[in-house]
């Protein structure tokens, strides 16, 4: 069965580069690993999405080793704007067929 | 804004009752997916819908159904409701072309209370 671990929790300061990591095992092999922020009282706002290596795009970096076991979203040079919490996000085949598994989400405090 | 429009924005009902909760898509978008959000199980996927059809399916209850309509909006029928089911219920879209799409779009939401 999939499981997606994330640290609970993160605290930074202004500045900072953050590096957030999801362990995930027995995803589906051509899928994708996605990340998504959420602020209170919003949905998930999507921010990467990558297969393997790194990817970047203008908010984040998202590096997956070639194992494929673990995920890290990169955040440069946070602001107090990007307190949120962050998920991972990976498909799994089942028996029903396909599902979507979030993590349990990890909370970023940045502080000045 | 996600362009993903949801109603009601908050809901309150007692125990055993049946609630329909409803999700219109971004323009364009054909696929619609729902998710539970609790504290303590996290965001939970329920079921995607593709062009009217089912396409995935997670951890929904049997109480629990949905469909999307000809115009592609779509509902959650929550029934015989119990005080576990109060949670956040999230509707997103997708364009939906190739299967299940990462890139979704959510909308605000829609807090049930079981009382």
């Amino acid at each position: 069965l999939a499981k997606t671990t994330q640290p609970i929790s993160m605290d930074s300061y202004e500045g900072q580069e953050v590096n957030i990591t999801c362990s995930h095992n027995n995803i589906a092999t051509n899928d994708y690993i996605t990340w998504y922020q959420q602020f209170p009282s919003q949905g998930p706002r999507f921010i990467i999405q990558g297969y393997k290596t790194k990817v970047t795009n203008e908010v984040a970096s998202l590096f997956i080793p070639a194992d494929r076991k673990s995920s890290t979203l990169s955040l440069p040079r946070v602001s107090l704007s990007d307190t949120a919490v962050y998920y991972c996000l990976v498909v799994l085949l089942n028996q029903a067929g396909t599902a979507l598994i979030f993590g349990k989400g990890t909370t970023l405090s940045v502080s000045s | 804004d996600s362009g993903v429009t949801q109603t009601p924005k908050h809901l309150i009902t007692a125990t055993g009752q049946r609630v329909t909760l409803r999700c219109s898509p971004r323009s364009g978008d054909l696929s619609v997916y729902w998710y539970q959000q609790s504290l303590d199980q996290g965001l939970q996927f329920l079921i995607q819908y593709y062009n009217g059809e089912e396409r995935a399916k997670g951890n929904i209850l049997e109480r629990f159904s949905a469909q999307q309509f000809p115009d592609l909006h779509s509902e959650l029928n929550l029934s015989s409701l119990e005080l576990g089911d109060s949670a956040l219920y999230f509707c997103a879209s997708s364009e939906g072309a190739s299967g299940v799409d990462y890139e979704q779009y959510f909308g605000p939401g829609t807090r049930l209370t079981v009382t």
